[in-house]
């Protein structure tokens, strides 16, 4: 069975500043695919990024940026030039790439707070 | 073009009472999730719909939950007779083939 792990519950980070939030997911197959979804006070799951696990060039969208490890099972998500608007829950989630409509296993979420 | 609408955004009842959610997808996504969300976790799913078509109920609670999806279009969540345990937040999501999942607000429960 595949499991995702997010080891950091909370973080915080100066705006404009750098932060990197870590995930580790264990997993037998080797096509599926990885989400970083943001999920803000008002409970909508927002989708950041995506990565699919053949590509083995790192995801970017604007500030957001992963670092992709497969062989470490690893999928880090780094916010550049945070902004107070980036504080907000943000969970890491896992897709079998059997079939592409596959249900999502998510992290346990870590509570990202920017700090004026 | 509009989101995934639910509703009631705000549910709160009293335990062994009936309660009903409603989740209307994307136009055009043939594939419908119900989510449910305890407090500090990650969204679990509870049922997948492929079309009018339950293709993954295996964490569907069946003694007291069941959902529908008439016409392959929106969707409903009951629970019935709901206990304190189902406090929670019901998301509903939906795709289409190339499997990105869009999210509703959510439908907060609280059971007293």
């Amino acid at each position: 069975a595949q499991t995702v792990t997010q080891s950091q519950p909370e973080m915080s980070v100066q705006e404009a500043e750098t932060v990197t939030l870590s995930c580790t997911y264990d997993t037998s197959e080797n096509n599926y695919y990885l989400f970083w979804y943001k999920q803000p006070p008002s409970r909508q799951m927002i989708l950041v990024i995506r990565q699919e696990a053949y590509k083995q060039q790192n995801a970017t969208e604007n500030r957001f940026s992963v670092n992709f490890q497969k062989a470490a099972k690893s999928f880090s998500l780094k916010i550049s030039d945070s902004q107070l608007g980036d504080t907000a829950m943000y969970f890491c989630a896992f897709m079998t790439g059997s079939g592409n409509t596959g249900k999502l296993i998510f992290g346990q979420g870590t509570t990202l707070q920017v700090k004026p | 073009e509009a989101g995934v609408v639910q509703s009631p955004r705000y549910k709160i009842i009293e335990k062994k009472q009936p309660v009903a959610f409603w989740c209307n997808p994307i136009s055009g996504h043939n594939t419908l999730y119900w989510y449910r969300q305890n407090l500090g976790q990650g969204p679990e799913l509870l049922i997948r719909y492929e079309n009018e078509e339950a293709v993954d109920d295996s964490q569907l609670p069946k003694d007291r939950f069941s959902a529908e999806r008439l016409k392959g279009v929106d969707s409903t969540l009951k629970i019935q007779p709901a206990e304190l345990g189902d406090s929670a937040v019901y998301l509903c999501a939906s795709s289409s083939t190339w499997g990105i999942q869009y999210f509703g607000a959510g439908t907060r429960l609280s059971v007293l």
